[in-house]
């Protein structure tokens, strides 16, 4: 079955730097799309980020576009999101999330269990 | 980029029916059909319970229905049961490779 663990979470000065990583197993990786999803602490979920199944395209939102970048590595099954000038609104649990399609389109069929980002001094 | 509009709560008895709202606009629910639902439960990650709008993905009750009128999508629970109390949150596709999520419903079972 489907499986995504994420790693990479920890307590980060603002304007630090973080790499969050997403192992996937169980599925053909490199035949799908994968985000990455944000819920701060008792609030909301969030979309952050998707890269399409060859990694080609990538799509970000407004609130994270142009400090973080998500990458993938294939021949790893690897997802990544490397999290620049970060911020105290940034502080969340991040979720790799899996697409039904290639290019990202649709919904989110599959979650990891999170990992906690702080941004604190 | 704003945020889907839900009820912050809603609550029922065992047995009965409970339907959470959720309303966006025509650039995202009322532009496409790729609205989905996840449950949350306390600590735990979400999980897909409706999408496309209005179908299941396998494992899922029968329980659970998904349905969508212009700018509002909903969310019904039919024969709540003890182990539906959870939060429920809505999203949809909003063009662009973007995708906004509600604010989140927490059902409570009575």
């Amino acid at each position: 079955q489907v499986q995504l663990v994420e790693s990479g979470g920890g307590v980060v000065q603002p304007g630090g730097s973080l790499r969050l990583s997403c192992a996937a197993s169980g599925f053909t990786f490199n035949n799908y799309g994968m985000h990455w999803v944000r819920q701060a602490p008792g609030k909301g979920l969030e979309w952050v980020a998707l890269i399409q199944y060859d990694g080609r395209d990538k799509y970000y939102a407004d609130s994270v576009k142009g400090r973080f970048t998500i990458s993938r590595d294939n021949s790893k099954n690897t997802l990544y999101l490397q999290m620049n000038s970060l911020r105290a609104e940034d502080t969340a649990f991040y979720y790799c999330a899996k697409s039904p399609s290639k290019l990202g389109i649709g919904w989110f069929d599959s979650w990891g269990q999170g990992t906690l980002v702080t941004v604190s001094s | 980029q704003s945020a889907l509009t839900q009820p912050r709560s809603v609550s029922g008895s065992p047995g009965q029916s409970v339907t959470i709202s959720c309303t966006g606009t025509s650039s995202d629910i009322g532009g496409y059909d790729y609205v989905s639902w996840y449950q949350q439960h306390p600590g735990k990650a979400p999980k897909l319970m409706i999408y496309d709008v209005s179908k299941r993905p396998s494992g899922v009750p029968d329980r659970f229905s998904g349905s969508k009128s212009g700018n509002t999508a909903s969310l019904t629970i039919s024969g709540l049961q003890a182990e539906d109390e959870a939060d429920y949150y809505c999203c949809s596709y909003a063009g662009s490779y973007t995708w906004v999520f509600g604010g989140g419903t927490k059902l409570t079972v009575l």
